[in-house]
C-alpha cells in the first residue's frame, strides 16, 4: 500500500493570506486526487492532479482560487489562495492505487486542518 | 440523485455489541467498488473493507464485514464486538469503472458513539 505524507497538519491562517499543502507519496503515481472536507460534512473532489499536465477541476472549483502542482510521480501541493473563513475545512490528497486495480483502496494522506480566522 | 446515500447522521452502540451501518448506492455502471471509511477526530481516513460489484460473496476484514444486496443496491457495514474505539464519522464510498484511478464519490457519513 501506498504512504502518503500531507503537510502541515494543521494551520490558523489570516484572511485575505494563501496556504500551500504538500502531498508527498512513497511511490510513484499517475494521478493524485485533492478533497475538500467543510466542517461537518462529506469529502468533495477539488480537482485531479496528472503529471506533466494541467489539473482537472471540479465543477465550482476553479484554478485561480486553488492552484495546484504536479512536478513529479510522487509529489503535489495545492494552495488555498487569498482566504477566507469559508474556505476552513480538512483538505486530503489521495492516490489510486499504483497497480491501477479496480478492488484497491483509494489511500489518502492525513489532511490538513486548516481555520481562516 | 445522490450516488451514495448515508441514512443515518448518528448511531449508538454499547461495548461488544454488534451495530450496523447503512449505505444505499445508485449506478449504472456495472462495474463499480464500494468502499468503507473510518475517520477519528484526527481527520485522518482509514480504510476498512471493499466490495466489488462482480463479487460472489460479501467481504470480510477482521471485525467488519459487508453486507452487499446487489439487487437493492445497497452495501451495509456490520462491525462485530464494538470497541470505545470504534467511535469514529463511517463514511461508505463508490468507485466507477474499470481502474483504480477514477475518484470516489462519498455519502455523507454516519456517526458512531460507542458506550462501556
Amino acid at each position: 500500500s501506498a504512504v502518503i505524507s500531507q503537510k502541515p497538519s494543521r494551520d490558523i491562517c489570516q484572511r485575505g493570506t494563501s496556504l500551500t499543502i504538500q502531498c508527498q507519496v512513497d511511490s510513484q503515481v499517475t494521478m493524485m486526487f485533492w478533497y475538500r472536507q467543510q466542517p461537518g460534512q462529506s469529502l468533495t473532489l477539488i480537482a485531479t492532479a496528472n503529471q506533466g499536465s494541467e489539473a482537472t477541476y471540479e465543477s465550482g472549483f476553479v484554478i485561480d482560487k486553488f492552484p495546484i502542482s504536479r512536478p513529479n510521480l510522487t509529489f503535489s501541493t495545492l494552495t488555498v489562495s487569498n482566504m477566507s473563513p469559508e474556505d476552513s475545512s480538512i483538505y486530503l490528497c489521495s492516490v489510486g492505487s499504483p497497480a491501477a486495480a479496480m478492488n484497491t483502496e483509494a489511500f489518502f494522506g492525513q489532511g490538513t486542518r486548516l481555520t481562516v480566522v | 440523485a445522490q450516488k451514495i446515500t448515508q441514512t443515518q447522521p448518528g448511531m449508538f452502540v454499547q461495548e461488544k455489541e454488534a451495530v450496523t451501518l447503512d449505505c444505499t448506492y445508485d449506478t449504472s455502471d456495472p462495474s463499480y467498488g464500494l468502499f468503507w471509511y473510518k475517520q477519528p477526530s484526527s481527520g485522518e481516513m482509514i480504510f476498512l473493507i471493499y466490495q466489488g460489484s462482480y463479487d460472489q460473496q460479501n467481504a470480510t476484514e477482521g471485525r467488519y464485514s459487508l453486507n452487499f444486496q446487489k439487487a437493492r443496491k445497497s452495501a451495509n457495514l456490520v462491525i462485530s464486538a464494538s470497541q470505545l474505539g470504534d467511535s469514529a464519522m463511517y463514511f461508505c464510498a463508490m468507485r466507477e469503472g474499470f481502474t483504480g484511478y477514477s475518484t470516489l464519490t462519498f455519502g455523507k457519513g454516519t456517526m458512531l458513539l460507542v458506550s462501556p
